[in-house]
């Protein structure tokens, strides 16, 4: 299986702030990589996949880049509502992976 | 618009059986992958497996594959995940997810939450 290592874990944030997330893959897995955001009670939301193309309905403050082994999300200027858990996945191989997620907090 | 139903939160005992849904609409179901993920109370998301409900084929997850069975009927539009003897540690968040066969998932169910009591 593909091993996906996201960090940090937690990060704390006050609203304005810019937040950077990134996730390791254990091998090459070019661009086939995406970042969802669940917020409590909620399911997954798919923000960014290919990488770094922005899914529709969501906001131009998230970004995703990378490819490879070595892939980021940044929110930049983070809004109350952006407080949630972010998971970054790999799509290349199957069975398809997830990293741990990160707990984004309001500091 | 795309919606994913799924059924109703479940509570059973360990070795019971169970067979939990998920109905598409708003899209020709027969076009999309529908995957299963589980999500364990306070932790990640674990990808089980998938069915392509055109012709009923089907990946799993090494992890799952002999514990669960996903399933479709295309006739009504709804994809199903089983078990024949649920264990404690099936306790979790499963949610339905349909996939244009890209790996990315655009479109979640609300979930459906199973609690077994050993």
């Amino acid at each position: 299986d593909i091993q996906v290592t996201q960090s940090p874990s937690y990060v704390s944030a006050s609203v304005g702030d810019s937040v950077t997330i990134t996730c390791r893959a254990s091998r090459d897995i070019s661009t086939s990589f995406a970042w969802y955001q669940q917020r409590p009670g909620q399911a997954p939301n798919l923000l960014i996949y290919g990488a770094a193309n922005l899914q529709s309905g969501v906001p131009s403050r998230f970004s995703g880049s990378g490819s490879g082994t070595h892939f980021s999300l940044t929110i930049s200027s983070l809004q109350p509502e952006d407080f949630a858990v972010y998971y970054c996945q790999q799509a290349h191989t199957f069975p398809l992976t997830f990293g741990g997620g990160t707990r984004v907090d309001i500091k | 618009e795309v919606q994913l139903v799924q059924s109703g939160a479940e509570v059973k005992k360990a070795g019971e059986s169970l067979k939990i849904s998920c109905r598409g609409s708003g899209y020709i179901f027969a076009s999309y992958w529908i995957n299963w993920v589980r999500q364990v109370p306070g932790k990640g998301l674990e990808w089980m497996g998938r069915i392509d409900p055109s012709d009923s084929d089907t990946n799993y997850n090494p992890s799952f594959q002999g514990h669960v069975t996903i399933s479709a009927d295309k006739s009504i539009f709804t994809a199903y995940l089983q078990w024949s003897g649920l264990r404690a540690s099936d306790t979790a968040m499963y949610y339905c997810v349909r996939d244009d066969s890209s790996g990315f998932y655009y479109d979640w169910g609300q979930g459906t939450l199973v609690t077994v009591s050993s």
